[in-house]
């Protein structure tokens, strides 16, 4: 069964604690992202990988960090540094930068 | 300014009442549109992609519509489980993704 999965569904932080939000797809795609999503805003774009052991920074990547060691796996680690990490976050993949499929989310929600 | 804009932000129809969305864009180099359908609390579900103007797409009530400066997506007879915030997105340049903030679609029986 071919998909994007993203864990946990839901996540707590207290201040000052790093965090790290999975990834993983099984969709033989060489593009992942992840992206933010807050209440009445567009989904913004944190960090991109178009290829194993390279990526990118996107719009908002302060306080972000990520890897990407395999072509199936892209986790997303937010950091102390980000000041205001409470929202929704998507992770999705595609085949060589055209429509974006995404996995279901995780919740991360500041103690 | 790149900018990708949806309207209206919400809109509320009856059940069989056919409407559009929009999504006008100001980017440089579109490469292509998508559409998209997010459930509250869910990842949102890939719909259509439109490359060139002129181009349009169907899926059941669904129908995606482009032209140099905006995409519609017109929704034939809605049925309740239409309810959802439908996104447009472009991919333009050079792996450049702008998302617009979505029109909540509610459509009561």
């Amino acid at each position: 069964d071919g998909g994007i999965t993203q864990s946990p569904k839901y996540l707590f932080r207290k201040e000052g604690q790093n965090v790290t939000l999975s990834c993983e797809q099984n969709l033989n795609h060489d593009a992942m992202y992840w992206y933010r999503q807050d209440p009445g805003q567009g989904l913004r774009l944190i960090y991109y990988s178009q290829i194993v052991n390279d990526f990118q920074k996107g719009d908002i990547a302060e306080g972000y960090s990520v890897s990407r060691e395999k072509k199936e796996s892209f986790p997303l680690t937010v950091t102390s540094a980000q000041k205001n990490p409470t929202a929704f976050y998507l992770c999705a993949s595609s085949p060589r930068s055209n429509e974006q499929f995404f996995g279901p989310g995780t919740r991360l929600t500041v103690l | 300014e790149d900018q990708v804009t949806q309207s209206p932000e919400a809109l509320r129809l009856q059940e069989g009442e056919s409407s559009s969305l929009n999504c006008s864009y100001t980017v440089s180099g579109l490469r292509g549109l998508f559409w998209y359908r997010q459930d509250p609390g869910k990842g949102p579900e890939f719909l259509f992609t439109l490359y060139s103007a002129g181009e349009e797409k169907e899926k059941e009530r669904l129908k995606a519509t482009l032209t140099k400066k905006e995409s519609f997506l017109h929704i034939t007879a809605p049925k309740p489980e239409d309810s959802a915030t439908y996104l447009c997105a472009v991919y333009y340049r050079v792996n450049k993704f702008y998302f617009g903030s979505g029109t909540k679609l509610n459509v009561k029986p």
